[in-house]
């Protein structure tokens, strides 16, 4: 079965404390790989896409990255506006245009 | 930018009533979906929609259906509303047939009692 994890469920940073956010896939075949952020009251918001094994995507303080069954995303000395929750899900090789498998979430808190 | 939007962002509605979500998206994407999120179960697919009148079912269509006349509306019907479809319930559109990324809409909580 298809199954996408991410870990930890919830992560407290101090400010400019850098960590790493986990997402662990177990599908037949990866298309694409996508982390969102979700504020709360709001519908998810893009920030990259992953396509191969060795890629890496920026974005200020964000860096995601891809290995053949996991990605993390960096974050590089947060700040309090980062706090969030962040979505990782894939797209199926082979399967339906578009249809992404989502995770659970990690709910970021940065504290100042 | 491109824009979802859903008509509610709360709902209350009785068990048994027939309710309506709706949802426009202004960028004349071929694509939408719709998805329910539930704390520790993530975002499941109720439906999805290629094209005008098109649509597929996806991991959890039971108790919904969908109507997409237009291209750019998409509207999740729920028949009969029961307590256990007291979720959130987010739109999504995207383009074409490859990587392109899914833009959500904010959201409707619907609370059925």
């Amino acid at each position: 079965e298809d199954q996408v994890t991410q870990s930890p469920e919830a992560l407290r940073l101090q400010e400019g404390e850098s960590s790493s956010l986990n997402c662990s896939y177990t599908v037949s075949g990866l298309r694409g790989l996508f982390w969102y952020r979700q504020d709360p009251g709001k519908g998810p918001e893009f920030l990259f896409t992953l396509y191969s094994a060795g890629e890496e995507k920026e974005k200020e303080r964000l860096k995601a990255t891809l290995t053949k069954k996991e990605s993390f995303l960096h974050i590089t000395a947060p700040k309090p506006e980062d706090s969030a929750t962040y979505l990782c899900a894939v797209q199926l090789r082979g399967g339906a245009t578009n249809k992404l498998i989502f995770g659970t979430g990690t709910l970021l808190a940065v504290q100042p | 930018d491109v824009k979802v939007t859903q008509s509610s962002r709360y709902l209350v509605k009785r068990t048994g009533e027939k309710v309506f979500l709706e949802c426009v998206q202004d960028m004349d994407h071929e694509n939408m979906f719709w998805y329910r999120q539930d704390p520790g179960l993530g975002l499941r697919l109720i439906y999805f929609s290629y094209d005008v009148k098109m649509k597929e079912k996806g991991d959890i269509p039971e108790g919904y259906s969908v109507s997409r006349e237009k291209k750019e509306r998409f509207s999740l019907i729920l028949e009969s509303a029961s307590t256990n479809q007291t979720s959130m319930y987010l739109c999504a559109s995207s383009w074409g047939q490859g990587h392109s990324p899914l833009h959500f809409g904010n959201g409707t909580r619907l609370t059925v009692t």
